[in-house]
C-alpha cells in the first residue's frame, strides 16, 4: 500500500511570497488532514476534510491560509502571503474515516520563510 | 500552552526499559494514542488504548492508563538504538481528532 505522498519536501521563500503544498492521500481514504508542526512542538491541526467537504477549519488562519480538496482525493494547502512565523513542517495525514480510524502521515514539507 | 503535557527528553542505555509519561486534559477522550516520529519523517502510530482499559501490551510496548489522574505512560522494554525518536502522546476530545503533546525525545545510547 502506497503511503501519503507530499511535495515538495523542502521549500524556502521570502516573507510576503506565496507557497503551495500538495498532498496525495492513501487510496480510498475519505478523510484528509493538514497539520502544522513548528520546531519543538507537536502537530497542530489546521484543517480536516471529509471527501471534498471541510469538517473543521477552526484553527486555519484564513486571512493567509487556504486549502482545497476539489475532487475528494488530492489536496493543496496555500499560504499567501507568508510570514516568518509560518516556518514549520506541514504534515498531511489521511484516514479511512470514522471515529477511531488511525491517521497515516506523510513525511511533510519543511517550509522556511526568510 | 499545550493541553497534553510530556517531558521533553529521556535518555536511556541500550537494553534498559524506557518509560515516557504524558498528562492529558480531556476526560472524555475515548482513545489515547502514542505516535513515533523519526527524523525527517511523519508520525507513525505505535499503539493506542481505549479509555475503558487500564493496560495494553503489544510486544515490547506497554501502555498504562490512569483515568483518575489523566495520566498515560508508554514503556518500551529492551530499548534499542532504533527506538531513538520523538514520541507523541495524543488525546481525542469529542471530535475524535488527535490533539498532540509537544513530544518526548528518546535518546538511546550504547
Amino acid at each position: 500500500e502506497a503511503g501519503v505522498a507530499q511535495s515538495p519536501r523542502y521549500k524556502i521563500i521570502e516573507k510576503r511570497q506565496s507557497v503551495a503544498f500538495w498532498c496525495n492521500p492513501i487510496s480510498g481514504h475519505a478523510t484528509l488532514y493538514w497539520y502544522q508542526q513548528i520546531l519543538g512542538q507537536g502537530p497542530k491541526l489546521l484543517i480536516q476534510f471529509q471527501n471534498n467537504g471541510v469538517v473543521d477549519d477552526s484553527q486555519l488562519p484564513k486571512d493567509r491560509f487556504s486549502a482545497e480538496r476539489l475532487k475528494g482525493v488530492d489536496s493543496t494547502l496555500k499560504i499567501q502571503p507568508a510570514k516568518l512565523e509560518d516556518s514549520a513542517v506541514y504534515l498531511c495525514a489521511s484516514s479511512l474515516g470514522g471515529n477511531h480510524s488511525p491517521l497515516h502521515f506523510g513525511n511533510g514539507t519543511r517550509l522556511t520563510v526568510t | 500552552g499545550e493541553d497534553v503535557e510530556q517531558s521533553l527528553f529521556l535518555s536511556v542505555r541500550e537494553g534498559d526499559s524506557s518509560v515516557i509519561n504524558c498528562t492529558y486534559t480531556d476526560s472524555s477522550s475515548t482513545y489515547l494514542y502514542w505516535y513515533k516520529q523519526e527524523p525527517g519523517a511523519g508520525l507513525q502510530l505505535l499503539t493506542y488504548i481505549f479509555s475503558n482499559m487500564d493496560m495494553k501490551q503489544d510486544q515490547r510496548l506497554t501502555v498504562l492508563l490512569n483515568k483518575k489522574d489523566k495520566h498515560l505512560s508508554l514503556r518500551i522494554a529492551d530499548t534499542q538504538t532504533g527506538d531513538s525518536a520523538i514520541y507523541f502522546c495524543a488525546e481525542t476530545p469529542g471530535s475524535y481528532i488527535p490533539t498532540f503533546g509537544r513530544g518526548t525525545s528518546l535518546i538511546v545510547h550504547p
